[in-house]
């Protein structure tokens, strides 16, 4: 009974180079959620995702970062001409119902996005 | 907007008991959500809280006043392997806003 599942769990990347960075969610889940986490500092709501839909994305940036979840194969992060700064830790996570914000979601381990 | 408050790291020790306040200011609300996230782990649930009173589950209980827009977390019997961040969330609507984390240690 897999969890949420992300891959990589560590992703270096080179100042130009794109990032993908993948999320399976929980069997039976259909809301994906996407967190930003920076050293020392707390979970950053990026985008809210249901199947083809994007629901909110009220907390990406508004260039280079592009997030989706088709009908079939995992959610995707995608992050063109990284930075320095957006070498972070990035969590999916996912629930079975609507509105995260009565439901526990379940978190997926991360990947480390490093750019040198 | 969200913002929520709570205190950056506590030091107890172990077989103590630790009490770990959140204060938030939200525009709408669903409920006040307690994650525990150890270092280079995902978080973790712990409890939820939607109405106003204590939540007891074994070691773990959870406060809420929706009227004081406070929360606590209390850990009785602390124990080496409850050294971790513990992060209050809540919100309103499609996404949880999350405070930073207080960072618990658990000493001998």
């Amino acid at each position: 009974n897999a969890g949420v599942m992300q891959n990589p769990r560590h992703l270096v990347r080179r100042r130009g180079q794109e990032a993908r960075l993948r999320c399976s969610p929980m069997k039976g889940h259909s809301h994906v959620y996407w967190y930003r986490q920076l050293p020392e500092e707390g979970l950053k709501f990026m985008v809210y995702l249901q199947k083809e839909n994007i629901i909110d994305e009220s907390g990406m940036p508004k260039e280079r970062f592009s997030a989706e979840f088709p009908k079939e194969g995992p959610s995707i992060l995608r992050i063109q001409q990284v930075v320095r700064g957006d070498s972070a830790a990035y969590f999916c996570a996912s629930s079975h119902g609507q509105g995260a914000t009565n439901e526990k979601l379940f978190f997926g381990s991360g990947t480390q996005l490093s750019v040198l | 907007g969200q913002n929520i408050d709570q205190p950056t790291e506590m030091t107890a020790t172990e077989g103590a008991i630790v009490q770990i306040n959140c204060t938030y200011q939200t525009s709408g609300f669903n409920g006040l959500f307690w994650y525990q996230q150890h270092a280079g782990e995902a978080p973790t649930f712990l409890s939820y809280n939607v109405l106003d009173g204590l939540e007891e589950k074994g070691r773990f209980s959870s406060f809420l006043s929706r009227s004081k827009g406070y929360s606590y977390l209390l850990l009785k019997e602390l124990q080496m392997k409850d050294s971790a961040s513990y992060l209050c969330a809540t919100g309103g609507g499609n996404k949880l806003t999350f405070g930073t984390g207080t960072q618990l240690k658990v000493e001998l």
